[in-house]
């Protein structure tokens, strides 16, 4: 089966930092992605982590940790656009499974 | 343009009814997906299809069937649609495994939100 839990909402500051935790027990791991999703829109692609350590592309990062089934996405110089729900979703044999996401909102 | 499209955006429909629901996709993938969403449970698959003659079944496929007409279209339809039905449903995209592409991510549609009465 498949495991996967994220927080259901979190609020920071603009400006800040904000980390997302993502911890997951699946019965295969091909590598793990982060989408992020506005209200009523569509998933985009954010980050792809398969080897253990830190990718980093622009304020976003991404962390993988195979051995710990843990996984976070890191968000730096928060702006209000980043209000959104972040989607966490490993790759099985075939398909993708998501978390339920986690709700950020970005207060002034 | 659009790279996938779904169509129609909006849906109200009643019980009972049949209704399909279209995707088309000009990024030439193989890989096709139907997602629902709700509230609270996130994107559970309902099919998906690896290539014209490939259909397999998702987590949550009771109820529900797929048509692939053609590598760039990708049909979900409600045989006998029923309130528990009313999501927002996705349809996604991706590149073959393996690939030149690193990520193979899936690309999504913006959406179609049916309501069931």
């Amino acid at each position: 089966g498949q495991n996967i839990d994220q927080p259901t909402e979190m609020t920071a500051t603009e400006g800040a930092i904000v980390q997302i935790n993502c911890t997951y027990q699946t019965s295969g791991f091909n590598g793990l992605f982060w989408y992020q999703q506005h209200a009523g829109e569509a998933p985009t692609f954010l980050s792809y982590n398969v080897l253990d350590g830190l990718e980093e592309k622009g304020r976003f990062s991404s962390f993988l940790s195979r051995s710990k089934g843990y996984s976070y996405l890191l968000l730096k110089e928060l702006q209000m656009k980043d209000s959104a729900s972040y989607l966490c979703a490993v790759k099985g044999a075939n398909n993708l499974f998501f978390g339920t996401g986690t709700r950020l909102t970005v207060i002034p | 343009d659009a790279d996938v499209t779904q169509t129609p955006r909006n849906r109200i429909t009643k019980t009972g009814k049949r209704i399909m629901l279209e995707c088309s996709q000009t990024k030439g993938h193989d890989r096709m997906y139907w997602y629902r969403q709700d509230p609270g449970l996130g994107l559970r698959l309902i099919y998906y299809s690896f290539d014209v003659k490939d259909i397999n079944k998702g987590e949550i496929s009771d109820g529900y069937s797929v048509s692939r007409q053609a590598q760039a279209k990708f049909s979900l339809s409600l045989e006998s649609a029923i309130p528990n039905q009313t999501a927002l449903y996705f349809c996604a995209t991706s590149d073959s495994f393996p690939g030149l592409r690193t990520y193979n991510e899936q690309f999504f549609g913006p959406g179609t939100r049916l309501t069931v009465l």
